[in-house]
């Protein structure tokens, strides 16, 4: 596989449910991150890990866990979620640091309803 | 605060034309980066083009450019010739070099009649 796979596709939860992101690069990029994707808003970063190390959290509800246990990795734990938590989560990696251009490469997303 | 503003919620062109997409952001840094990013009804965002802030050649790829006004602190985006295929949300994003984080617009959807 090549590029940016995010798994699975479209999840439904309970709001008492606990599920999981997967998000796996395969571009030998040093950075991961989740957005989130809102009908009509701009993307919303929520994470972004550089060389396995968390370096943004913007204020994401403590419902919402990542993950990230190797630079080609990235998991989004949910646990408690609410309705307004639905909304499509986007997973991207770049390369950061003198020779990256920081160009953003995109999954296809998790379509995630909470019921 | 830095914030880009896209003001097109939606436009729409004929097949074959040429159709404008603007954006302006507000920054008091001096070197940055601005992108266009497509995003078709399958999801996957992808990169269309990119400038970066200290170069005044306008960036071009293919029947994509850009008219990078600085001191206005406009970024629109020209597709030429526009195609089936380019029909999508189109988003302006903004970062500065020394960040990782992109400031996003909230997106133009772009319509293509055949």
């Amino acid at each position: 596989e090549t590029g940016v796979t995010q798994t699975p596709r479209h999840l439904v939860m309970g709001m008492t449910n606990k599920k999981s992101l997967k998000c796996e690069q395969h571009l030998g990029h040093n950075a991961m991150y989740w957005y989130k994707q809102s009908a009509k808003k701009p993307l919303e970063l929520m994470f972004v890990y550089n060389f396995k190390e968390q370096t943004e959290n913007n204020s994401v509800p403590s419902r919402f866990s990542p993950e990230c246990p190797n630079s080609s990795h990235l998991f989004l734990h949910l646990h408690t979620l609410q309705p307004e938590d639905s909304a499509l989560y986007l997973c991207a990696s770049s390369h950061v640091g003198l020779a990256g251009t920081g160009e953003l490469f995109f999954g296809e997303g998790s379509r995630l309803t909470v019921l | 605060a830095q914030t880009v503003t896209q003001s097109q919620p939606e436009m729409s062109v004929q097949e074959a034309e040429t159709v404008t997409l603007s954006c302006t952001y507000d920054t008091s840094e001096s070197d940055y980066y601005l992108f266009w990013y497509k995003q078709p009804p399958s999801r996957q965002m992808i990169l269309v083009i990119r400038q970066e802030a200290y170069k005044q050649q306008n960036a071009t790829e293919n029947r994509f450019s850009v008219n990078f006004q600085k001191a206005a602190k406009s970024f629109s985006l020209k597709i030429s010739d526009s195609q089936l295929g380019d029909a999508a949300m189109y988003f302006c994003a903004y970062r500065v070099d020394s960040n990782y984080q992109l400031i996003w617009g909230a997106g133009t959807k772009l319509i293509i009649k055949p």
